[in-house]
């Protein structure tokens, strides 16, 4: 099976530098998504690491550790509108096809 | 705007009802995935589609059915339906099968209520 774990909450003040952890364990592991989710808003894609290392876009960083079953995501100069739930998918092979299994998200406040 | 469209946004009905929510996939994407999501279970995958045929399933219940049509869009029918049912359904699709680089791009969902 696929097991994913993320915090269930954090705090950050505006304009300030976050990180937001995630581990997996899985078996047949092809890449790792983030995901920003605004409440009752559809999940829009921020970043995508199948390699070990640092992906930057922007304010957004995503890094991906595979032998450690280990990624973050990074947020810089935190805005206001940056309050949403972050989610973690894990994207693996099986059986001829390939699934995401998503984690059940961080929800960050960003705070004046 | 992601390119994927879901109708309706909004459906209220009754305990064992059966309803249709529709998807049409962004224009060129070959492959529509339905998601789940409540508060308590997070995005749960219910199952995908690649060019009109089943590709993968995930938990879905065996009264949730759903198919891919030639012009790619995809229904998914609820029957039976239970007040644990309620929830956000959401359709996501991406251009190609799933591998790779391939991203999944996520529609506005539709919120069901069952009373």
């Amino acid at each position: 099976g696929q097991n994913i774990d993320q915090p269930t909450e954090m705090t950050a003040t505006e304009g300030a530098i976050v990180q937001i952890n995630c581990t997996y364990q899985t078996s047949g592991f092809n890449g790792l998504f983030w995901y920003q989710q605004h409440a009752g808003e559809a999940p829009t894609f921020l970043s995508y690491n199948v390699l070990d290392g640092l992906e930057e876009k922007g304010r957004f960083s995503s890094f991906l550790s595979r032998s450690k079953g280990y990624s973050y995501l990074l947020l810089k100069e935190l805005q206001m509108k940056d309050s949403a739930s972050y989610l973690c998918a894990v994207r693996w092979s099986g059986a001829g096809s390939y699934q995401l299994t998503f984690g059940k998200g961080t929800k960050l406040s960003v705070i004046p | 705007d992601s390119g994927v469209t879901q109708t309706p946004k909004h459906l209220i009905t009754a305990t064992g009802q059966r309803v249709t929510l529709r998807c049409s996939p962004r224009s060129g994407d070959l492959s529509v995935y339905w998601y789940q999501q409540s508060l308590d279970q997070g995005l749960q995958f219910l199952i995908h589609y690649y060019n009109g045929e089943e590709r993968a399933k995930g938990n879905i219940l065996e009264r949730f059915s759903a198919q891919q049509f030639p012009d790619l869009h995809s229904e998914l029918n609820l029957s039976s339906l239970e007040l644990g049912d309620s929830a956000l359904y959401f359709c996501a699709s991406s251009s190609l099968g799933g591998g790779a680089s391939d991203t999944q791009y996520f529609g506005p969902g539709t919120r069901l209520t069952v009373l």
